[in-house]
């Protein structure tokens, strides 16, 4: 197996720019999760989805930020319009209905200029 | 909700010197306790982690201790080497809820 592939890896953009970030979760994993990782406020869940139907979004920090999960294979979390603070790095992770390990993703490195 | 607080902040050893990293916990029905180690550049993995009717769990150099009265759960590396250098996270989460929360993360270093 794979593992969690997330793609990009790096992205520079403008402040303004829509951004997105893509998410493909383990096979027959039913749980997904978007997390925001920075110096100042460490792991953050933003939101996650059970059998592609988000449960909690109680993270997500603005209206800027969504996230879809259109089927079991593939996650977006968009930010529109990105700001500079936005910089972090953002990981997907999953997880089985039948076990609390969570697989994270390497990560997609955000710089918003 | 679940508050995770995590100490030392960071932790320098000298190698073959054991390392410990203890976490609280703030919600009693807390059941789920992982630990996972990040390189640095790299993803967040799990090394170990106990589940509430354990209260203590080895693996190898690696052990995690487990106070449920106290809430807190404490890593304990015994043996370290350089290669154990790394932020070091504690989690916490409830059976039936996958919101699970980090603490702030212990950097270790391991001295040669």
């Amino acid at each position: 197996d794979a593992g969690v592939i997330q793609s990009p890896r790096h992205e520079v953009t403008e402040m303004g720019q829509e951004v997105t970030l893509r998410c493909k979760p383990i096979s027959g994993h039913d749980y997904l999760f978007w997390y925001r990782q920075t110096m100042m406020r460490g792991l953050e869940l933003l939101i996650y989805f059970n059998n592609n139907v988000p449960i909690d979004d109680s993270g997500m920090p603005e209206d800027r930020f969504s996230a879809k999960m259109p089927n079991a294979s593939f996650s977006t979390l968009k930010i529109q319009p990105s700001e500079p603070r936005d910089s972090a790095v953002y990981f997907c992770a999953s997880s089985s209905d039948n076990k609390y390990e969570q697989y994270f993703g390497p990560g997609t490195r955000l710089t918003v200029t | 909700g679940e508050n995770v607080e995590q100490h030392p902040s960071t932790l320098s050893v000298q190698e073959g010197d054991s390392a410990v990293i203890k976490c609280t916990y703030s919600d009693s029905a807390s059941n789920y306790f992982p630990w996972y180690k990040q390189e640095l550049g790299k993803r967040p993995q799990l090394i170990i982690d106990i589940r509430s009717n354990v209260g203590e769990k080895k693996d190898q150099r690696i052990a995690v201790t487990l106070n449920k009265t106290a809430k807190h759960f404490s890593l304990h590396i015994t043996e370290t080497q350089p290669e154990d250098s790394a932020v070091y996270f504690c989690a916490a989460r409830k059976y039936n809820n996958n919101d699970m929360r980090f603490g702030a993360g212990t950097r270790l270093t391991v001295k040669p």
